[in-house]
């Protein structure tokens, strides 16, 4: 059973352009997070979709970020004109249930984003 | 407002000893304390957690303290090896929430 997959795996953008990242989670999982881990720091929720509906969406920045979940195919994060301080690794995780019926999410080894 | 508090960044330990890592909450309303283990390079797993009606949880050599009335947990590494050298974190959740609140992490290394 594979895991959770993100790709890419790293990605280098300039100022000003877009990034747009990928999500697969584990089969059977409905459930999709987004979090972002800044150097140093520790992992901070951005977003949680179920197929086709943002569901908590409170840690994600007002603008330039937005996700998606569809009926068809991987989850995507796009963030538009990016910054050198979106420059961090984003993590997806999926899970069966709602996160607080167990507190245990699997992670993909995330996407590591530069911006230069 | 970090909700969850972490203590220390860092930790080194000679194999053979004994990893501490404390944690601090502050909204009551959590009621499920998960550890994630994460390696260089790799996404964060789960290895033990537990729940506020239970004062202690033990998996093999990680351990669990749980002090509700202090609102603190803590992570035991027991006879600590150099494979445990990763980053941990602990962290939080509502039983009715949808996110895992995360502390900040503490990186261990484990000298052989």
């Amino acid at each position: 059973n594979a895991g959770v997959m993100q790709n890419p795996r790293h990605l280098v953008r300039r100022r000003g352009q877009e990034a747009r990242l990928r999500c697969s989670p584990m089969k059977g999982h409905s459930h999709v997070y987004w979090y972002r881990q800044l150097p140093e720091e520790g992992l901070k929720f951005m977003v949680y979709l179920q197929k086709e509906n943002i569901i908590d969406e409170s840690g994600m920045p007002k603008e330039r970020f937005s996700a998606e979940f569809p009926k068809e195919g991987p989850s995507i994060l796009r963030i538009q004109q990016v910054v050198r301080g979106d420059s961090a690794a984003y993590f997806c995780a999926s899970s069966p249930l709602r996160t607080g019926a167990t507190g245990e999410l699997f992670f993909g080894e995330g996407s590591r984003l530069t911006v230069l | 407002q970090q909700q969850v508090k972490q203590s220390p960044q860092s930790l080194i330990v000679q194999k053979g000893g004994i990893s501490i890592i404390n944690c601090a909450y502050e909204n009551t309303a959590f009621d499920y304390f998960p550890w994630y283990q994460q390696f260089p390079g790799k996404g964060p797993a789960l290895l033990i957690a537990i729940r506020p009606d239970v004062s202690e949880k033990k998996e093999g050599r990680f351990t669990i303290s749980f002090n509700k009335s202090a609102k603190q947990f803590s992570l035991h590494i027991m006879d600590s090896q150099p494979g445990d050298s990763a980053t941990y974190f602990c962290a939080a959740v509502k039983a009715a929430g949808n996110k895992l609140t995360f502390g900040g992490g503490t990186r261990v290394l484990v000298k052989p």
